[in-house]
Order: structure tokens, then sequence, then C-alpha cells
């Protein structure tokens, strides 16, 4: 199976844009979930999808948010980038909710200028 | 929610040497413990789990112990190698049951030829 594929790898925007991240999961995952990784704070869980539909939340203000589609693709948006927000941007699928194994993308590297 | 801690943050061994990796939680209920290597530039990789039911889980040079009355669980690498140098990180569910993970800080580790 193909793993965990999430674009761009690479992003560079400045401080008020807003940002769209992609991930879609391996075949057959229904759960999404996504992370932010820096080096001050380490792994910190943003939210997570499963069938559409947000399970749980991390602690982040309201700028981030995200979605899934119905081929269990997800997407998250940052709106008025700041510069703390530059970071790697993590996504990991798990086959449902019942599933503990997680299994991470190469992640999303965002920059903020 | 849970909190887990890891130490040490950074390890340097001599190749052939054994490393040792401490991580406490904080739940009682938590269920499953995953460790994730991941090397410079790439993906945080799963290279062993433990689920509560068991005290100790080996696969080759690397071994996990758990031990839930001190609700603590450890890495140990046996036989270090230069291609074993990364950031490990340790992880427990955030909340009982099957929710996403709440992870340490890493610890990276050098292993020196």
């Amino acid at each position: 199976k193909a793993g965990v594929t999430q674009t761009p790898r690479y992003l560079i925007k400045t401080r008020g844009q807003q940002v769209t991240l992609s991930c879609s999961p391996i075949s057959g995952h229904r759960s999404v979930s996504w992370y932010q990784q820096t080096p001050g704070q380490g792994l910190q869980f943003l939210f997570e999808y499963f069938s559409e539909t947000q399970r749980n939340k991390g602690n982040f203000p309201g700028r981030f948010s995200g979605r899934q589609f119905s081929n269990s693709r997800s997407e998250m948006n940052v709106s008025t980038l700041e510069l703390g927000d530059s970071a790697l941007y993590l996504c990991a699928s798990r086959g449902g909710p019942t599933t503990d194994t997680q299994y991470f993308g190469p992640g999303t590297r965002l920059t903020v200028l | 929610g849970e909190n887990v801690e890891q130490h040490p943050s950074t390890l340097s061994v001599q190749e052939g040497d054994s490393a040792v990796i401490k991580c406490t939680y904080s739940d009682s209920a938590s269920n499953y413990f995953p460790w994730y290597k991941q090397e410079l530039g790439k993906r945080p990789q799963l290279i062993i789990d433990i689920r509560s039911n068991v005290g100790e889980k080996k696969d080759q040079r690397i071994a996990v112990t758990l031990n839930k009355t001190a609700k603590h669980f450890s890495l140990h690498i046996t036989e270090t190698q230069p291609e074993d140098s990364a950031v490990y990180f340790c992880a427990a569910p955030r909340d009982s049951g099957n929710t996403p993970l709440v992870f340490g800080k890493g610890t990276r580790l050098s292993v020196i030829a």
C-alpha cells in the first residue's frame, strides 16, 4: 500500500496570508490526525477527523481549521498567518477510531516571513 | 488528559553500547504506547509499540518495557549502530480509549562510531 502523502512539501508565506495543506491517508484508512512540530514544543495535536467529522481537537486557536472529504483525504487551513506558525505540519492516518497504530506522512514545511 | 514526559532529551553513546530512553505517563487508563524514530528531514516512523496487557516486547535490537504500576515505559536499543542516530519519541493516547496521541518531547540519540 502507498503511504500517507502530503502536499505541498514546502511553503513560504507572509504574515496575514492563509494557507491550505492537504493529506491523503493510506488506502482504506478513514481517520486522519494533524500535528504541528516545532523545535520548542515538539509534536502537538491539532485535530482528528473520521468519516468527515472532527472527533478531537487540540488547544490551537480558531485560525487553525480542517476538514475531511468522503474519500478520507483531509485538508487543514491556517488563516491570518503569524510568524509563530512556522513549523512542520504532519498528518497521520489510522484505520479508524478504534485502531491505535498511526502512520505519518512526510509533512509540509511551512515558513512564515 | 494524558501528560507524557521523556528523558533524557539528548543521549550520546559509543557504537555497540546500549541506549535507554524513559517515558512516564499520567493516565492510568492508557493502554497503548508507541515509539517513533525520526531521522533528520524525515517523517516519524513507528519502530515498536506495546499494549498494556504485556510487560515487554522485543524486535531484534529494540525492546520496550512497560511498568503499569509506576506508569512508565522504556525503549532499549542494544548494539547501537550509527544509523540508530535520530530523534526518538514516545507517546500515549490523549484520553483513555483510542484517541490521538500525546508525544514526549523527544530524545536526540547520537551514536558515535
